[in-house]
């Protein structure tokens, strides 16, 4: 089975700030990734999938990066409605994911 | 507009048997993969099933095989999962979610979420 890692589990920022969140596989999953947004007591939001291609209406200051077993995600200019938990999920070979990052506001 | 409602949650007792529901609508459901995915309290999210577009292709996490059943009925644009022999630590926020594929395809939109707990 494919683990997937991520760092870090918390992360404090403010309004305005760039925050990078990475994700990495136990095995090469070559670039199907996705990140998710999860707000609490709601469902998932996909932002992400295949490493780097941005959802529909998702905004441009979310971006991917990253193929084989790192990846990062990457928010610019952190607004409040991005403060949230954030999981990565591996498609390659079953699913898979990490076990999520929360930004919290610093 | 996509929207997938679940249905079906509850408090149960171990090894006892509950049936959850996702009911979709605004897109062409037979041409979607549906799949289970759970969220324990204060967890992460764990993928739990999956059934292919035609409901010829079933796959389950280890921990439930045997016990849950996926299945879908493309003519009510429903699918199901069937749990049976709960325990304790099946308690758990289950989504529903759809991907095109079953394969190299992506979550993209997801159900409400529905609770069920087991306890005694």
């Amino acid at each position: 089975d494919i683990q997937m890692t991520q760092s870090p589990s918390t992360l404090s920022a403010s309004v305005g700030d760039r925050v990078t969140i990475t994700c990495r596989a136990s095995q090469n999953i070559i670039n199907w990734l996705a990140w998710f947004q999860q707000k609490a007591g709601k469902a998932p939001k996909l932002l992400i999938y295949q490493a780097s291609t941005l959802e529909s209406g998702v905004p441009s200051r979310f971006s991917g990066s990253g193929a084989g077993t790192e990846f990062t995600l990457t928010i610019t200019n952190l607004q409040p409605d991005d403060f949230a938990t954030y999981y990565c999920q591996q498609y390659e070979s079953s699913w898979t994911f990490g076990q999520g990052t929360k930004v919290e506001i610093k | 507009q996509v929207q997938m409602v679940q249905s079906g949650g509850g408090v149960v007792q171990p090894g006892r048997s509950l049936r959850l529901s996702c009911a979709a609508s605004g897109f062409r459901f037979h041409n979607y993969a549906i799949h289970w995915v759970r969220q324990a309290p204060g967890k992460g999210l764990e993928w739990v099933a999956v059934i292919s577009s035609d409901g010829t292709n079933r796959y389950y996490t280890d921990s439930v095989k045997g016990r849950f059943t996926i299945s879908r009925d493309n003519s009510k644009n429903t699918v199901y999962l069937h749990m049976n022999s709960l325990r304790l630590e099946d308690t758990a926020v289950y989504y529903c979610a759809r991907s095109e594929w079953i394969y190299s395809s992506q979550f993209d939109h997801w159900g409400q979420g529905t609770l069920v707990t087991v306890s005694s």
